[in-house]
Parts: structure tokens; C-alpha cells; sequence
């Protein structure tokens, strides 16, 4: 299994409070990314970053902002959480980018719940 | 952006038999087409992937074939088993950028 660390892996928060959550890989890959998926409309990207200090926008960022100061850590933030924003998180690397045809390897999830 | 329409959404067969998964896409620079597998609490795992430059790709059970012209591929599994009860994602990817578009997930049953 690829050395990927999500934390945490559960938490529940209350409308308006700000949430991160963690990536942490062992495997020096380049790319890494965040995912939510939700019922009805697979995985969407949300944030991505192709290297340290070098992040771009998804799919569904809005809401979302994200900061890699290490190869190994990729930090996914919510500043206001809103209800909208219940979804289970995963992170994802890759050693190649999507245009090369990039092997994904996921993280286990975060399940994140706002009330 | 690119478009990835996945059906069914729901698949049940019965032990042995094979079931297909058909995703279609809506952009045509779009040139890497992986399949991920996804099991219960865990996080998508890639089994099968397909270039435009190929029409079909074969491993073991599992086999993809994609038709560049009406834009869809496709995903067979042949003698189905229980282990392969999980929820499959299609996905593309453009020849430039970083972005994967995902399919909406197809929950595959198979009975025992």
C-alpha cells in the first residue's frame, strides 16, 4: 500500500468553524491531491498541488484552500465550514501528472460531518 | 470541462457471470482512461487503464475497450466473484493538465 496518512479520519464540527485536514505520504511522490466524494457524483477534485508551495484549483474549490510547504504534507482548509461541506475527503498522489497517464494512489478518507 | 457519464449506477449478477460498466466522455483530447475499484472504507484503487492509442486492454478477468470515435469505454468483468462486490469508477484524462474526471460510481453486487 502506497504511504499515505489522511488525518483526521472522522470529525464532526459545527457550521462556521474552521476544519483541516491532513496528507501525509511517505513515497516522495510530486503530485498530490484533494478529492471529495459525494452520492451521486463520484469523486471531484477540489485542490491540487504539483509541488511545494505550488497549488491549483479543481472542479469544486470554492470554500476550500490548500498549502503544501513540505513534499509530504498537503493541508486541505475550510476557513467557514458549511453543511454543504459534509463529504468523506480523500487525498491522492501521484508520482506521474494526469496528462502522463499518472497512477493514483488514495488515502483511506476523511469523513467529515457539519452541523 | 470534460463530461464522464457512468451506468449503470446500480449492478447485480449472479457468481460467474460477467457484468459491464459503459462510461462515455465528452471531450475528445481526452487520451487516458483508467478504472478504479473501490471496496468498503477504503480508498479507490486503480485495476485497469487504456490510452486512446489502444482499442482494447486485457488482464486476466478484467478487460477495457474503448471506441474513440463515439467517445465511450468500457469495463468487463468475466466469471465474476464475490471479492469483486466494490463500487467502480471510470475516469479521463486530457493530454495536458492535471485533472482526472471521474464517473459517479457504479455499486457492483455479486451473488454468491
Amino acid at each position: 500500500d502506497a504511504g499515505i496518512t489522511q488525518s483526521p479520519r472522522h470529525k464532526v464540527t459545527e457550521t462556521g468553524t474552521p476544519v483541516t485536514l491532513r496528507c501525509h505520504q511517505t513515497e516522495n511522490h510530486r503530485y498530490m491531491y484533494w478529492y471529495r466524494q459525494d452520492p451521486g457524483h463520484g469523486l471531484r477534485l477540489i485542490h491540487y498541488s504539483y509541488g511545494v508551495k505550488d497549488t491549483d484549483k479543481g472542479e469544486v474549490s470554492d470554500g476550500y484552500s490548500v498549502s503544501r510547504s513540505k513534499t509530504e504534507d498537503f493541508l486541505l482548509t475550510l476557513e467557514s465550514a458549511t453543511s454543504s461541506q459534509t463529504s468523506v475527503y480523500f487525498c491522492a498522489i501521484s508520482l506521474l501528472q494526469g496528462a502522463q497517464g499518472g497512477e493514483l494512489f488514495f488515502g483511506e478518507g476523511s469523513r467529515l460531518t457539519v452541523l | 470541462g470534460e463530461n464522464v457519464e457512468q451506468h449503470p449506477s446500480t449492478l447485480s449478477v449472479q457468481e460467474g457471470d460477467s457484468a459491464v460498466i459503459k462510461c462515455t466522455y465528452s471531450d475528445s483530447a481526452s487520451n487516458y482512461f483508467p478504472w478504479y475499484k473501490q471496496e468498503l472504507g477504503k480508498g479507490p484503487q486503480l485495476i485497469i487503464d487504456i490510452r486512446s492509442n489502444v482499442g482494447e486492454k486485457k488482464d486476466q478477468r478484467i478487460a477495457v475497450t474503448l471506441n474513440k470515435t463515439a467517445k465511450h469505454f468500457s469495463l468487463h468483468i468475466t466469471e465474476t466473484q464475490p471479492e469483486d462486490s466494490a463500487v467502480y469508477f471510470c475516469a479521463a484524462s486530457r493530454p495536458t493538465g492535471n485533472q482526472f474526471y471521474f464517473g459517479t460510481g457504479t455499486s457492483l453486487t455479486v451473488i454468491p
